[in-house]
């Protein structure tokens, strides 16, 4: 089953700040954090696993509350380049097969 | 960039012709993976591999098969097209034992018409 993201679609101004939710019916391992711009292939950002380690990218953050089954990716000081859909994967023991949401739509204005 | 190459990059094709998309990397990575990508759906598993010859099904599988003869290569194929698998095809690949992320291949376009 598919996790759910919210929003689906968010429009900010360089310099503000975003949230991305991702919540699962299902417990989970991980959550994977990947961001897609137009027209070319998804890139890996962030994964939080079970236990509370997270690798991923050095200017995004996120958090992972095991209990709930939801994640949140958090995007500060957004520029141009954060524009694209942010897709939350989700795990439900080891990397091997990852869910996606449908994918949140970002887009960052001047 | 990782080493995953798909072709062909854009198919037209008919109803009911075989189909077969091929993802080839050079990286050695054990895992494989097709995804369909739709509006509305985001990122949909069709079907993964876990080394030569192993592989499962994902969560969208029905009239797709994949095989995978050597570790570079996964093949999916739609033996007969319909026009609800018009979409576009991602090919990801991963090594668990070392990273955590999958890399994916720059997707195929395919129309059934």
């Amino acid at each position: 089953q598919q996790p759910v993201q919210s929003p689906q679609a968010v429009i900010l101004r360089e310099g503000e700040d975003a949230v991305i939710n991702c919540s699962s019916s299902k417990a989970l391992y991980s959550v994977h954090w990947y961001r897609q711009k137009h027209g070319e292939a998804p890139v890996f950002l962030m994964i939080l696993l079970k236990g509370g380690e997270q690798k991923g990218h050095d200017k995004i953050s996120a958090s992972f509350n095991e209990k709930k089954q939801q994640s949140s990716l958090y995007l500060t000081a957004s520029q141009l380049s954060y524009s694209g859909t942010y897709f939350c994967g989700t795990n439900s023991g080891g990397y091997q097969k990852v869910t996606f949401g449908i994918g949140t739509k970002l887009q960052v204005i001047p | 960039d990782a080493g995953i190459t798909q072709s062909p990059r854009h198919k037209v094709t008919e109803t009911g012709t075989p189909v077969t998309l091929r993802c080839h990397q050079t990286e050695n990575h054990r895992y494989m993976y097709w995804y369909r990508q739709d509006p509305g759906h985001g990122l949909r598993l069709i079907h993964y591999s876990y080394g030569v010859k192993d592989t499962d099904k994902g969560e969208v599988s029905d009239g797709y098969s994949v095989s995978r003869s050597k570790t570079e290569d996964f093949l999916l194929t739609l033996e007969s097209a319909t026009s609800s698998q018009t979409s576009v095809y991602f090919c990801a690949i991963s090594e668990p034992t070392t990273a955590p992320e999958a890399f994916f291949g720059q997707g195929t376009r395919l129309t059934v018409v």
